[in-house]
């Protein structure tokens, strides 16, 4: 059984550019979830993507999207880089409409905006 | 949306149980909760969860008040290994399979030699 895997590991990107973050979700997963943590906080929510639609978000701009594919990888797509989305961008997976209660996280990328 | 309260840090000694707790008051009937925690800004990684009543599992127990408005996960014998930040997390449900976990600020639990 594969894990969740994220990359790239590590980014820096200018204020103003557009980043993508890829995420392959554990096996057997079909819901993919995107985490946001600043530096010393908690993860905040920012969107669900089930069945290759975005299904639930978080209090995040429109800047922030995503896609999720046929295979159940996902991207998330951030336009208009500003220095506060530094942060540790987290994704999980789960299978929630099969009962399923358990979240597998990867390990995350680390975004630096300058 | 329902909010968890943890302390920021804490403190034991190896071998001996760690109690974490958690207050959740504003959680709804059919709200999870779940325990992570994080090693390192690593992925947070998977402990344990419940409804209604308490949990064991290999690596912890989880202690939920009869009225839920509150948690506690016990390490029954802390390494230095479970030093770490545990998260004390709800999961609200938004219909058609849609969830999202809301996490504390956590707890920076310290397991001294």
């Amino acid at each position: 059984e594969t894990g969740v895997t994220q990359s790239p590991t590590h980014l820096i990107k200018t204020r103003g550019q557009q980043v993508t973050l890829r995420c392959s979700s554990q096996s057997g997963h079909n819901t993919v979830s995107w985490y946001q943590q600043a530096l010393g906080q908690g993860p905040q929510f920012i969107f669900q993507y089930y069945r290759e639609e975005e299904n639930g978000r978080g209090n995040f701009p429109p800047r922030f999207s995503g896609l999720q594919f046929p295979n159940y990888s996902s991207e998330l797509n951030v336009n208009a880089l500003e220095l506060d989305d530094s942060a540790l961008y987290l994704c999980a997976s789960s299978q929630p409409d099969r009962g399923g209660y358990g979240y597998t996280f990867g390990s995350g990328t680390r975004l630096t905006v300058v | 949306d329902a909010k968890t309260t943890q302390p920021p840090s804490m403190d034991c000694a190896e071998g001996r149980a760690a109690n974490l707790p958690c207050n959740h008051s504003t959680i709804s009937g059919n709200e999870y909760v779940y325990w992570y925690r994080q090693i390192h800004s690593q992925g947070p990684q998977y402990i344990i969860h419940g409804l209604k009543n308490n949990e064991t599992n290999e690596m912890a127990s989880l202690i939920i008040t009869e009225d839920r408005k509150s948690s506690t996960l016990i390490l029954p014998h802390a390494t230095l290994r479970d030093t770490a930040v545990y998260y004390c997390i709800v999961r609200l449900y938004g219909g058609d399979s849609s969830y999202k976990l809301i996490f504390g600020s956590g707890t920076r639990l310290l397991v001294r030699p």
